[in-house]
């Protein structure tokens, strides 16, 4: 079965540089999520997309931002990198369940791993 | 506010020992769901199972089993006969429904489980 995609796997920025992560959802899913996860940490949301739009926003820096497309692949941005951005990014992806509760799990891809030195 | 507590940071146990990891949430909405995620040492996250709040039913699926209790609020996760495979980090999450949210998980700190052989 086709999983999250995640691109890079691996990303080595220096300071200040910007970085695009992309995430690729399942198929026929339209819900995006971020989680930025610190060495030692528990993941921590970043942002979501439902149909293209930005629905919820978490503990996003003003210099990250990202963007749902037409395909529901999703880019996250980060500008003006520092060195605690160092961490694994995740894209998680989940399909709504129409006129329901949100009853249903949300896929995680393998995760980016930053480093800024 | 919703929070998910794991008061054990670290267990350690030996082959073939049960181990109990605790959850604890909290949430004053009445439609959460509950999930269990493993993070091996390789990073990525793998779903282990989910609860919605009206169910109750404890579940077993081989040597995994999951004990839910509105009454405490809890969510404890039960691995018998442990392998040294078992050796990751433990999250356990809460997701909220409420109108046009997408829900997004929140994590508790993580247990991190050592099966040593």
């Amino acid at each position: 079965a086709a999983g999250v995609i995640q691109s890079p796997r691996h990303l080595i920025k220096e300071k200040r540089e910007t970085a695009t992560l992309k995430c690729y959802p399942i198929p026929r899913h339209d819900t995006v999520y971020w989680y930025q996860q610190g060495p030692g940490q528990d993941p921590q949301f970043l942002i979501s997309f439902y149909e293209k739009m930005q629905s919820d926003k978490g503990s996003i820096p003003d210099r990250f931002s990202a963007q749902q497309f037409s395909d529901y692949h999703s880019e996250l941005n980060m500008s003006s990198l520092e060195l605690g951005d160092s961490a694994l990014y995740f894209c998680a992806s989940s399909a709504r369940t129409s006129g329901g509760p949100l009853s249903y799990e949300q896929y995680f891809g393998p995760g980016t791993r930053l480093t800024v030195t | 506010a919703q929070k998910v507590t794991q008061a054990q940071t670290e267990i350690s146990v030996v082959e073939k020992e049960d181990v109990t990891l605790d959850c604890v949430y909290e949430t004053r909405d009445t439609t959460y769901y509950l999930f269990w995620y493993k993070q091996p040492p390789s990073g990525e996250l793998v779903f282990l199972i989910r609860r919605n709040s009206f169910d109750e039913q404890n579940e077993i699926s081989g040597r995994y089993s999951w004990n839910f209790q509105k009454s405490t609020s809890s969510f404890n996760f039960t691995i018998t006969a442990s392998q040294v495979v078992d050796s990751a980090v433990y999250f356990c999450a809460l997701r909220v429904y409420y109108g046009g949210s997408q829900g997004n998980l929140i994590f508790g700190k993580g247990t991190k489980l050592s099966v040593k052989p």
